[in-house]
């Protein structure tokens, strides 16, 4: 059972650069979540997706981000024009539904998560 | 809008100690999900624990139990036995019904042998 999977691991970009991040959610997981990391802080919401669609994106800056999950494929985060200010490390989750259906819980499966650092 | 709140940044234990990491939140609602997650140095989030807001019965996990107290609005991690595998940074976190889960700030927790 191949948990989330999250590549590249570690990403160097210049200012000005483009960031792609992927995410590959856990099999049949239909649902993913990022989160950004900054340094010696706790991992805050940026967005939640379903296939093709975008639930909740009230926690992604306005300019310059931008994100996806298709309907083949892992989901995407964008980062366009990078700033040293957009070095952290972005979590994915996922979860094969809402994680909550009813009086079912549903977990969210994190993945490891990907370093980026804008020099 | 919700808040997570951990007031210690950092926190050390002897080893076969035990040890109580502090959490407060913020909320309006009545109905949702609290956990802590630990993230050892590899930046790994690993699910610790999970508590249902209207369970009453405090959740445990082998060493790891916590005190949760719903009109306190307090929800506190217990570490009984500690272990040098335990070395890590907690967070605590809600998780609203929208689904999105907010995380303190952590604590750091150090094991000394």
């Amino acid at each position: 059972n191949a948990g989330v999977m999250q590549n590249p691991r570690h990403l160097v970009r210049r200012r000005g650069q483009e960031a792609r991040l992927r995410c590959s959610p856990v099999k049949g997981h239909s649902h993913v979540y990022w989160y950004r990391q900054l340094p010696e802080e706790g991992l805050k919401f940026m967005v939640y997706l379903q296939k093709e669609n975008i639930i909740d994106e009230s926690g992604m800056p306005k300019e310059r981000f931008s994100a996806e999950f298709p309907k083949e494929g892992p989901s995407i985060l964008r980062i366009q024009q990078v700033v040293r200010g957009d070095s952290a490390a972005y979590f994915c989750a996922s979860s094969p539904t809402t994680t909550r259906r009813g009086a079912q819980h549903y977990e969210q499966y994190f993945g490891p998560g990907t370093r980026l650092t804008v020099t | 809008a919700q808040t997570v709140t951990q007031s210690q940044p950092e926190m050390s234990v002897q080893e076969a100690e035990t040890v109580t990491l502090s959490c407060t939140y913020d909320t309006s609602e009545s109905d949702y999900y609290l956990f802590w997650y630990k993230q050892p140095p590899s930046r790994q989030m690993i699910l610790v624990i999970r508590q249902e807001a209207y369970k009453q019965q405090n959740a445990t996990e082998n060493r790891f139990s916590v005190n949760f107290q719903k009109a306190a609005k307090s929800f506190s991690l217990k570490i009984s036995d500690s272990q040098l595998g335990d070395a890590a940074m907690y967070f605590c976190a809600y998780r609203s019904r929208d689904d999105k889960i907010i995380f303190g700030k952590g604590t750091r927790l150090h094991i000394l042998p």
